[in-house]
């Protein structure tokens, strides 16, 4: 089974700076997509960025973009210029390319990273 | 697209009673899955669906818990003689049919969540 792991359970930054947020995930599959969602006070979860496996073009989307090692089973996730509206719990997640007729598009996620932006 | 519609967003149940929840998926989708979160916690699978089939139920408790994806009207997550255990929020997320080589895109898209409460 697939585990994915945050070890950071807060962080914090300065508006305008930068952070990483960590992530690594086990997986024997060789193939699969992986993810970053953001959980605001709002508790709605909304889709950050994703990375498919096969690709080794880092994804990026704006002001966010990923480290995908994928020897080193790593996905971190880079917050550049730091806004106050990206203070939220921050989740990875792991999706298999596999099986998809049984777990379709099921996730596995990490246990997340409260992100606290100061001013 | 009124995206993936959850109801009810707070429910305060007492020990014994039961406990229902409602998920209407984005317009288009035919697959649903529903996901746990306990206090200070990650997102845990439960039980995917699709129209009339229950595909993975492999994270859902063996007791007291059911869910069902009707053919007409929306997806329904039962807990039965709830305990305070079962206190927690429950997400539902849905997705659509994309086979082949357009898989990749199924990416899921998630409710705002309901808010269990029991006394």
């Amino acid at each position: 089974a697939q585990t994915v792991t945050q070890s950071q359970p807060e962080m914090s930054v300065q508006e305008a700076e930068t952070v990483t947020l960590s992530c690594t995930y086990d997986t024997s599959e060789s193939d699969y997509y992986l993810f970053w969602y953001k959980q605001p006070p709002s508790r709605q979860m909304i889709l950050v960025i994703r990375q498919e496996a096969y690709k080794q073009q880092n994804a990026t989307e704006n002001r966010f973009s990923v480290n995908f090692q994928k020897a080193a089973k790593s996905f971190s996730l880079k917050i550049s210029d730091s806004q106050l509206g990206d203070a939220a719990m921050y989740f990875c997640a792991y999706r298999s390319a596999r099986s998809k007729e049984t777990s379709g598009s099921r996730l596995t996620f990490g246990e997340g990273t409260q992100l606290t932006v100061n001013p | 697209n009124a995206g993936v519609m959850q109801n009810p967003r707070h429910l305060v149940r007492r020990r014994g009673q039961e406990a229902r929840l409602r998920c209407s998926p984005m317009k288009g989708h035919s697959h649903v899955y529903w996901y746990r979160q306990l206090p200070e916690e990650g997102l845990k699978f439960m039980v995917y669906l699709q129209k009339e089939n229950i595909i993975d139920e492999s994270g859902m408790p063996k007791e007291r818990f059911s869910a069902e994806f009707p053919k007409e009207g929306p997806s329904i997550l039962r807990i039965q003689q709830v305990v305070r255990g079962d206190s927690a929020a429950y997400f539902c997320a849905s997705s659509p049919v994309l086979i082949g080589i357009l898989s990749g895109a199924n990416v899921l898209t998630f409710g705002a969540g309901s808010r269990l409460t029991v006394l």
